[in-house]
């Protein structure tokens, strides 16, 4: 199993600003992801974090907007950046162990963009 | 495109009673079927997935679900609720285990 810590666990930004999330694991994983939770919406996959390199993303989401940073096998940041009222959501890391292992949450971040 | 209908945004059950949560999905192929549970202030939490075999999987937290291909329906079950089900319910589908659409949520309230 996996533990994720993610923070920070909510937050309130002034527009055009950047926020970085920190998604920490307890132990080595090989796939870590990032999703967003829109209000009363269901989660989306905003990219999936690769160690040593860039990271994938979905579409609609851009590497200028997200961008991701995964350095080791049991970190990753997601920087929301520019933000806008839009941005408003929560952000989740999640972690997976190995192929076809299940997939962890964080916490999740409540991000609110004034 | 794939597609995954929760029906229910609301369900309320009394503690004990039976709670039965809806999943519908449209997609190419049979796809990996998963519910999640998140509760207030937690992350989401695997209940249960199904890959392929027995169609009647069984999860923790005494939840089963039942994958119906000719329905394309993945419901989720329980027979006898505990307060501490309040949460809110997320069906999932995907091609593999990352890659998820997800079902909009169906919020379970438990009444004494």
């Amino acid at each position: 199993s996996a533990v994720i810590s993610q923070k920070p666990s909510r937050d309130i930004c002034q527009r055009g600003t950047s926020l970085t999330i920190q998604c920490q694991v307890d132990s080595q994983v090989t796939m870590m992801f990032w999703y967003r939770q829109q209000p009363g919406q269901s989660l989306t996959l905003i990219a999936t974090a690769n160690q040593g390199s860039e990271a994938t993303y979905e579409s609609g989401f851009v590497i200028d907007k997200f961008p991701i940073s995964r350095p080791n096998l049991t970190f990753s940041t997601l920087t929301v950046s520019n933000m806008s009222p839009e941005d408003s959501s929560i952000y989740l890391c999640s972690a997976q162990t190995g192929i076809n292992e299940k997939l962890f949450f964080g916490s999740g971040t409540q991000l609110s963009v004034l | 495109a794939q597609s995954v209908t929760q029906p229910d945004i609301h369900i309320t059950v009394s503690e004990g009673a039976s709670l039965e949560l809806r999943c519908n999905y449209s997609y190419g192929a049979t796809p990996y079927l998963f519910w999640y549970v998140q509760s207030p202030g937690q992350g989401l939490q695997l209940l249960l997935k199904y890959f392929s075999g027995d169609t009647l999987v069984q999860g923790i937290k005494g939840f089963e679900a039942e994958f119906k291909r000719s329905q394309s329906s993945f419901n989720l079950r329980k027979p006898s609720v505990h307060w501490s089900d309040a949460a809110e319910y997320f069906c999932a589908v995907g091609l593999n285990d990352y890659k998820l659409s997800f079902g909009a949520g169906t919020t379970v309230t438990v009444r004494a």
